[in-house]
């Protein structure tokens, strides 16, 4: 069955380090892939999105994420973190045009 | 920009109550979803909807209904509330990617 998976549940980096958020999908035909935002009680914002064509793709805030079909990865990274980034990250896979699969989240901590 | 609301952001009610939840989308979208969020648990689909009057389960569909009379509105209906109801409700609106609104927080007491 078609899964999202984001092995990180925490991660905590220093404002200013560079910050790589893990996301696989369920290999097979290749996905739209997506990531989110969600900051404490609100919805989820679209960060950023791939459907083909160029595998780095550029979102909001600074955000980027890149697609290796070889890995069945779509990594989000950031080159230097800014405390307002601490939030839940989601990844998420549309499969054929039917059904959407999202990862279960990873809660960035920003330390000072 | 698209735009998705939802009609409360925080919401109390009371153990078999009936409760209505709206959401509105301003993008034309075909696609409309329910999704409620809980801690540990991430998002799980409820009910979805390809089009006007049509409507899908999700995962977790027992408890709910849901109702989609114009294209733009999408409700989730709590036939009888039950405190298990308390969570995040998030409505999302479709082309390819989804676009989600604000969230409710319901709590039933």
């Amino acid at each position: 069955a078609q899964s999202v998976t984001q092995p990180d549940i925490h991660i905590t980096v220093s404002e200013g380090a560079s910050l790589e958020l893990r996301c696989n999908y369920s290999y097979g035909a290749t996905p739209y892939l997506f990531w989110y935002v969600q900051s404490p009680g609100q919805g989820l914002q679209l960060l950023l999105k791939y459907f083909s064509g160029d595998t780095l793709v550029q979102g909001i805030k600074g955000f980027e994420a890149e697609f290796k079909r070889s890995q069945s990865s779509f990594n989000l990274r950031k080159p230097s973190v800014h405390w307002s980034d601490a939030a839940e990250y989601f990844c998420a896979a549309f499969y054929n045009f039917n059904k959407f699969y999202f990862g279960s989240g990873t809660k960035l901590n920003v330390k000072p | 920009d698209v735009k998705v609301t939802q009609s409360s952001r925080y919401l109390v009610k009371r153990t078999g109550e009936k409760v209505f939840l709206e959401c509105v989308q301003d993008m034309d979208h075909e696609n409309m979803f329910w999704y409620r969020q809980d801690p540990g648990l991430g998002l799980r689909l409820i009910y979805f909807s390809y089009d006007v009057k049509m409507k899908e389960k999700g995962d977790i569909p027992e408890g709910y209904s849901v109702s989609r009379e114009k294209k733009e509105r999408f409700s989730l209906i709590l036939e009888s509330a039950s405190t298990n109801q308390t969570s995040m409700y998030l409505c999302a609106s479709s082309a390819y990617e989804q676009y989600f609104g604000p969230g409710t927080r319901l709590t039933v007491t």
